[in-house]
């Protein structure tokens, strides 16, 4: 079974608009870890943000926050006044307890349009 | 710092050949992992590392060997290059994270290799 689920292979944003990214997981894990990651098209891997499953409030980072829905096994990325640079494939990712290993999704396509 | 390096930046093989891919991080980390990514698929785990001499199989080993000889290195062998391995490597490191805490993960820029 998928751990990192991402529904949306593509997503289109009006420039300065806002964007919900979603991602599901599945773990039986208690404690967990939640990543974001951006991939623009020059190939590097950025770090957006984390959330971690006892996180009381959900994560934020400047224009990135993360609506963390722990029942629902959910942790969607929200990008505020989207910008053209914010166009790249944006990836999910799950560390479970004790482990450094990241699970990762299959990653959704933004592109923000002027 | 230099972060995590990757050498090649690009690669073409043959069927059948071999080749390492270098990974380094300055960071003193002591995790480091290969991952590899193909269109539609995201990132899969290959090999991982928690420590100079200890290294273990991720989600997909197969064709590939890594050690772990000091704390900086960690490089990637393909032992008999397969067209089913043209793929973008991406190495990452890490702190050890215990059960808690951000601790992301630093990838480095990649290496885009075709096997013919």
């Amino acid at each position: 079974a998928q751990k990192i689920t991402q529904t949306q292979p593509g997503m289109f944003v009006q420039e300065k608009e806002a964007v919900t990214l979603d991602c599901t997981y599945d773990t039986s894990d208690p404690s967990y870890g939640l990543f974001w990651y951006k991939q623009p098209s020059s190939g590097e891997m950025i770090f957006l943000i984390y959330q971690g499953s006892y996180d009381q409030q959900n994560a934020t980072e400047g224009r990135y926050s993360l609506n963390f829905q722990k029942a629902r096994k959910s942790a969607n990325l929200v990008i505020s006044a989207s910008q053209l640079g914010d166009s790249a494939m944006y990836f999910c990712a799950m560390r479970e307890t004790g482990a450094n290993n990241l699970f990762f999704g299959t990653g959704t396509r933004l592109t923000v349009i002027p | 710092n230099a972060g995590v390096t990757q050498t090649p930046k690009f690669q073409v093989l043959k069927t059948g050949q071999s080749m390492t891919l270098q990974c380094a991080q300055d960071m003193n980390h002591e995790y480091m992992s290969w991952y590899r990514q193909d269109p539609g698929m995201g990132l899969r785990l290959i090999h991982y590392s928690v420590g100079a001499g200890i290294t273990d199989q991720g989600e997909v080993p197969n064709g590939y060997n890594v050690s772990r000889s000091t704390t900086e290195d960690f490089p990637l062998r393909l032992l008999s290059a397969a067209p089913s391995q043209t793929s973008v490597y991406f190495c990452a490191s890490s702190y050890s994270s215990g059960t808690s805490g951000r601790n992301e993960q630093f990838f480095g820029p990649g290496t885009r290799l075709t096997v013919l």
